[in-house]
């Protein structure tokens, strides 16, 4: 199965700061990368496909780049409800894999 | 609106065997590639289980390949998740998902790309003696 490593696990930022996660495979995926957002005790939900394809509703200032092994989901200016965990998932090939998550807390 | 609710989590005995369902409406319950995702307590999310819309074909994670079965009943918009031989690892939160199917179609790429746009509110199951 594709592993997906995803950094940091955790990261501290306050609001309006710029925020990073990358995630990498262990082999080439073209561009077939999601990113979900998760608030404790609430299921995920889809911010990105097709690695930097914005789903609908989400806000701009999500955006996500990368192609083949190394991806990037950018908060360009993280708001207070922007606090959650950040997941990368592969679906290029089955079994889909997710990255360990990125937990974005608080500064 | 599209929605699903998950059902049929509990506690069972290592061992055992149970079966999640997750109703479906709103949308063409048929046309659309539906999963099953797993979050042990803590823990981050794992891609457990996807069935085709016709259901011709199904996938699993290596975890519980041989003893999970999904499967799903289009006039009944239902999918579900048989589990059988289960173990304590298995003890997570079970969600289903639907596919974002022909809004993932890139007409640059000619390609069709996944992602889970859909979720339910999550059914608990609890595997322990």
């Amino acid at each position: 199965a594709i592993q997906m490593t995803q950094s940091p696990s955790s990261l501290s930022a306050s609001v309006g700061d710029r925020v990073t996660i990358t995630c990498r495979a262990s082999q080439g995926i073209r561009n077939d990368l999601g990113w979900y957002q998760q608030k404790p005790g609430k299921a995920p939900k889809l911010l990105i496909y097709a690695a930097s394809t914005l789903q609908s509703g989400v806000p701009s200032r999500f955006s996500g780049s990368g192609s083949g092994t190394d991806f990037t989901l950018t908060i360009s200016s993280l708001q207070p409800e922007d606090f959650a965990t950040y997941y990368c998932l592969q679906d290029y090939t089955y079994p889909w894999t997710f990255g360990q998550g990125t937990k974005v807390e608080i500064k | 609106e599209a929605q699903l609710l998950e059902s049929g989590g509990g506690l069972v005995q290592p061992g055992g065997s149970l079966r999640l369902s997750c109703a479906a409406s709103g949308f063409s319950f048929s046309s659309y590639v539906m999963s099953w995702v797993r979050q042990a307590p803590g823990k981050g999310l794992e891609w457990v289980s996807a069935i085709r819309g016709s259901g011709g074909s199904t996938y699993y994670a290596d975890p519980v390949k041989g003893r999970f079965t999904i499967s799903r009943d289009n006039p009944k918009n239902t999918l579900y998740l048989q589990m059988n031989s289960l173990r304590a690892e298995d003890t997570a939160v079970y969600y289903c998902a639907k596919d974002i199917g022909s809004s993932g179609y890139s007409v640059t790429d000619n390609y069709y790309y996944y992602g889970m746009d859909v979720w339910g509110q999550g059914t608990t199951v609890t595997v322990s003696s």
